[in-house]
């Protein structure tokens, strides 16, 4: 059964420095990996969608890393701001189809 | 702002109450999905509607019954449900949710925040 673990489960951070969340996963058997953001109250946004044949993904200041092998994503924030607080979750793919595996995240604070 | 919508946005009920969820999705995609996020545990996919016909029913209790009348609709209803069935209910679509790798982003709504007393 897939298992899907970030660390850590949460991060408080000063505006402006870089940052790195993880994730990892059991089964390396995967199509794919994404990254979605939630805020408080709300739905998940994508951020990022890796295929398992890419080693990274990148958008603005997000890049996603994807090492199959080892199990293991890892999304690299540049530059912080406040509006980057949020909750971060990776999910990858499960049995098939498009049901997806999620993480329990990492909730993300950037203070002024 | 997605193209998904979810009403109502929060719900309290108790054990003996039967209500709905309702979803709904503007994007033209074909599958649509019902999520239960609780607190402290990672989001449990609980159905998965392609097409209109279900595909996934993920070990969910009777208790939540999904009904899908077109692409573009999904419900919930809720009937006795128990304290712990308290969660974040959230609703999700794609373009499809064919086998193999399929690589489609899917879409989610804001939830619904479901308390049963």
């Amino acid at each position: 059964k897939q298992e899907v673990t970030q660390i850590p489960a949460a991060l408080s951070v000063p505006e402006g420095e870089n940052l790195v969340l993880n994730c990892s996963f059991t089964d390396s058997a995967i199509y794919n990996l994404q990254w979605f953001r939630q805020d408080p109250g709300k739905g998940l946004t994508s951020l990022l969608l890796i295929q398992s044949s890419q080693r990274e993904q990148t958008s603005g200041r997000l890049n996603a890393s994807l090492d199959k092998s080892s199990g293991r994503s890892t999304l690299y924030i540049a530059a912080s701001q406040p509006g980057d607080s949020a909750t971060y979750l990776c999910a990858v793919p499960t049995g098939g189809g498009n049901k997806l595996t999620f993480g329990t995240g990492t909730q993300l604070k950037v203070e002024l | 702002e997605t193209g998904v919508t979810q009403t109502p946005r929060h719900l309290v009920m108790g054990m003996t109450n039967k209500k709905s969820l309702k979803c709904e999705q503007h994007l033209g995609h074909n599958a649509m999905y019902w999520y239960k996020q609780s607190a402290k545990k990672p989001l449990e996919l609980m159905f998965v509607y392609n097409f209109k016909e279900q595909t996934e029913n993920n070990s969910v209790p009777s208790r939540f019954s999904p009904e899908c009348p077109n692409s573009s609709h999904l419900f919930l209803h809720l009937h006795t449900l128990q304290p712990e069935d308290s969660a974040l209910y959230l609703c999700a679509s794609s373009q499809a949710a064919s086998g193999g790798s399929s690589t489609d982003t899917q879409y989610f709504g804001p939830g619904t925040r479901l308390t049963v007393l």
